[in-house]
């Protein structure tokens, strides 16, 4: 059982559409992360949120917008998304300055664009 | 710039046989290296870390890694694979943010295959 849970786990849509990825931590967590998961390519760092203000956004396209409205929630807003933004999307949460614990990552979101 | 190599795209073994998951990295200061395991369909899962002490760690499922300093390498090994050990494996390295978050950088992955 994951402490980080995502929803949806499954999610198709066309290019014009806009939905939302959500993601949410039952460990206490403090800072929380997207990836993007695509084949044959290293895990790539979107964006970086510690208490709740974002740190970090990896010159990510901004059809791409997160929202942390707390420590515990993580939302990823997609819209006019390109086919090549079909990838797994993860989630993930740790603890600011604890240096020696691990991320915990969510069983992530699979997105399909038509 | 930190970097991590997964030389190996795939790693081939028979069950019951020794494994070994390769691993170098490149990184200015004192290296912090992780190992994830990624099943079918789920998230990263973490094995074990290095950050400072015994060159060999221990972690989850009976793997374990052993660092190298001169060669750089953070190895992964386990000494009898399972077929339930077949999975995408992870190595990174982790640098410090002024935010107190930890940017891990992944290498590209190394699919293990272990044959019944």
């Amino acid at each position: 059982e994951t402490g980080v849970t995502q929803t949806p786990r499954h999610l198709v849509m066309g290019m014009t559409n806009k939905k939302s990825l959500k993601c949410e931590q039952h460990l206490g967590h403090n800072a929380m992360y997207w990836y993007k998961q695509s084949a044959k390519k290293p895990l790539e760092l979107m964006f970086v949120y510690s208490l709740e203000e974002r740190v970090e956004n990896n010159s990510v396209p901004s059809r791409f917008s997160p929202e942390c409205p707390n420590s515990s929630h993580l939302f990823l807003h997609l819209h006019t998304l390109q086919p090549e933004d079909s990838a797994l999307y993860l989630c993930a949460s740790s603890q600011v300055w604890q240096p020696n614990q691990p991320q915990h990552f969510g069983d992530g979101t699979r997105l399909s664009i038509l | 710039a930190q970097s991590v190599a997964q030389p190996e795209d795939q790693v081939n073994v028979a069950e019951g046989n020794p494994l070994t998951v390769k691993c170098t990295y490149s990184v200015s200061g004192n290296p912090y290296l992780f190992w994830y395991v990624q099943y079918p369909n789920r998230g990263l899962q973490f094995l074990l870390k290095y950050i400072t002490g015994d060159n060999l760690v221990k972690g989850s499922y009976g793997f374990e890694a052993e660092f190298n300093k001169s060669q750089t390498s953070f190895h992964l090994k386990k000494p009898s694979a399972l077929v339930s050990d077949s999975a995408l494996y992870f190595c990174a390295v982790r640098r410090t943010s002024t935010s107190g978050t930890y940017k891990y950088i992944f290498g590209t992955g190394t699919r293990l295959k272990v044959l019944a």
